[in-house]
């Protein structure tokens, strides 16, 4: 059985507040790691598409990287604002179909 | 561009009844998959469907079928409703020749069977 966990599943940080998830997946059968981001009431925001070990990949503040050998990749916000508050998940696919998601980290920034 | 787009956005059911659920493509994608999520879990994969055949499917019994039609959009039914299949429907689409395969979501469809 296939499994990818997510930690923490939930996290307050402060305004300002640089703050990272992480996320375990299975070492082999690797295809890609996927990253989303998912505001409540919307639709999850694919982030990232991490698909070679070593990847690193930047949108504004956020950041991530990728283990694909040791099966974990990293999530980092860089000075958290209030619109980052949602919850980021991320899924593992080993092929060109199904992905396993984690069960997501809920982040909450205070202002 | 037409993001993925979802209907109804919810629904209440019946134990036993039957629902159908529609997902609408992005423009230009021709592959769309259905995810369940219940409370406290991550999306659960139910199915995929590329260019109108099934592509893969997971844990799900016989009563969740799909189609997909000519123009890409879907349909997820499920007969003989339990109350387990209370959760939030999520579907997506994505265009199987594009390197990593981003699928692209829906805001779902909230089902409570009663």
């Amino acid at each position: 059985i296939l499994n990818v966990e997510q930690s923490p599943q939930s996290l307050h940080v402060q305004e300002g507040d640089s703050t990272n998830f992480t996320c375990s997946f299975p070492s082999s059968n690797f295809y890609a790691l996927h990253w989303y981001r998912w505001e409540t009431a919307k639709s999850p925001e694919a982030l990232f598409v991490m698909t070679l070990n070593g990847d690193e990949k930047k949108k504004g503040q956020i950041s991530a990287t990728l283990n694909t050998k040791e099966g974990y990749s990293y999530l980092y916000i860089k000075g958290s604002q209030p619109e980052d508050s949602a919850t980021y998940l991320c899924a593992f696919s080993s092929g060109t179909y199904k992905y396993i998601f984690g069960t997501g980290t809920r982040l909450k920034v205070l202002a | 561009e037409t993001g993925v787009t979802q209907s109804p956005t919810h629904l209440i059911k019946t134990r036993g009844q039957q629902v159908t659920l529609r997902c609408s493509s992005q423009s230009g994608h021709n592959t769309v998959s259905w995810y369940q999520q219940a409370l406290g879990q991550g999306p659960q994969f139910i199915f995929q469907y590329y260019r109108e055949e099934e592509n893969g499917r997971g844990n799900f019994p016989p009563r969740f079928s799909g189609l997909q039609f000519p123009n890409y959009s879907s349909e997820l039914n499920v007969n003989a409703l339990e109350l387990d299949d209370s959760a939030l429907y999520l579907c997506a689409s994505s265009l199987q020749e594009l390197e990593g395969y981003t699928q692209y979501f829906g805001p779902g469809t909230r089902l409570t069977v009663l």
